[in-house]
């Protein structure tokens, strides 16, 4: 069972726009949320983390938006660059002793020149 | 910078090998962790360690088994390889638990079971 949904496989988006990825989460327990970004042929690269205690968390042109009552997070990339393209995965934690990270399925973005 | 490796980039192996993928983190982290990404899927955890010859099983241990014999390494191996083990493996590290801190990743080996 999928405890870490992420509906959207692709978007689409032109440079210097807005990107938007969205993730969707069914376990109250998770408290610590992550977003990777992974090219091809290479391993995932952590990007920007949120705590439970917060509802917002930015780092440059990226933001990562939590909302716990709807279990729902969001990253927001603003403006989008060619270079942003990649996979994004959705990821979260519950505080397991050994900080085990349950991961989305990904979405595959692609920044049109 | 903390740096994972994973020894091969790209292997080919026959159904029913003993297959060894290997895993070296250079920063003294406590956690590593074996995945498999599959299209559509995601990552998914094959088994983690939390300390030298700790391990435990994640979502999809059959077929695997690790070992951990130094702080730095973590092995992942395939008993008898099988077609439908033909993947990317991803291999991380983090800090002890109970802290808020990312996993990093080295790039991958890349598992073709012919």
């Amino acid at each position: 069972d999928q405890q870490v949904k992420q509906n959207s496989p692709s978007l689409s988006v032109q440079e210097g726009r807005i990107s938007i990825l969205n993730c969707d989460y069914t376990n109250s327990m998770f408290d610590y949320f992550l977003w990777y970004k992974k090219y091809p042929a290479e391993g995932p690269t952590f990007l920007i983390s949120i705590s439970s205690i917060k509802d917002k968390n930015e780092d440059g042109r990226f933001t990562v938006f939590l909302n716990k009552s709807a279990k729902h997070l969001s990253l927001h990339i603003v403006p989008s660059q060619p270079g942003d393209s990649a996979v994004y995965f959705c990821a979260a934690s519950g505080r397991t002793g050994a900080n085990n990270l349950f991961f989305g399925t990904g979405t595959r973005l692609t920044v049109i020149p | 910078d903390v740096k994972v490796t994973q020894s091969s980039r790209y292997l080919v192996k026959r159904t029913g090998e003993k297959v060894f993928l290997e895993c070296v983190q250079d920063m003294d982290h406590e956690n590593m962790f074996w995945y498999r990404q599959d299209p559509g899927l995601g990552l998914r955890l094959i088994y983690f360690s939390y300390d030298v010859k700790m391990k435990e099983k994640g979502d999809i241990p059959e077929g695997y088994s690790v070992s951990r014999e130094k702080k730095e390494r973590f092995s992942l191996i395939l008993e008898s390889a099988s077609t439908n083990q033909t993947s990317m493996y991803l291999c991380a590290s983090s800090p002890a638990g109970n802290s808020n801190q990312p996993q990093h990743f080295g790039d991958g080996t890349r598992l073709s079971i012919l």
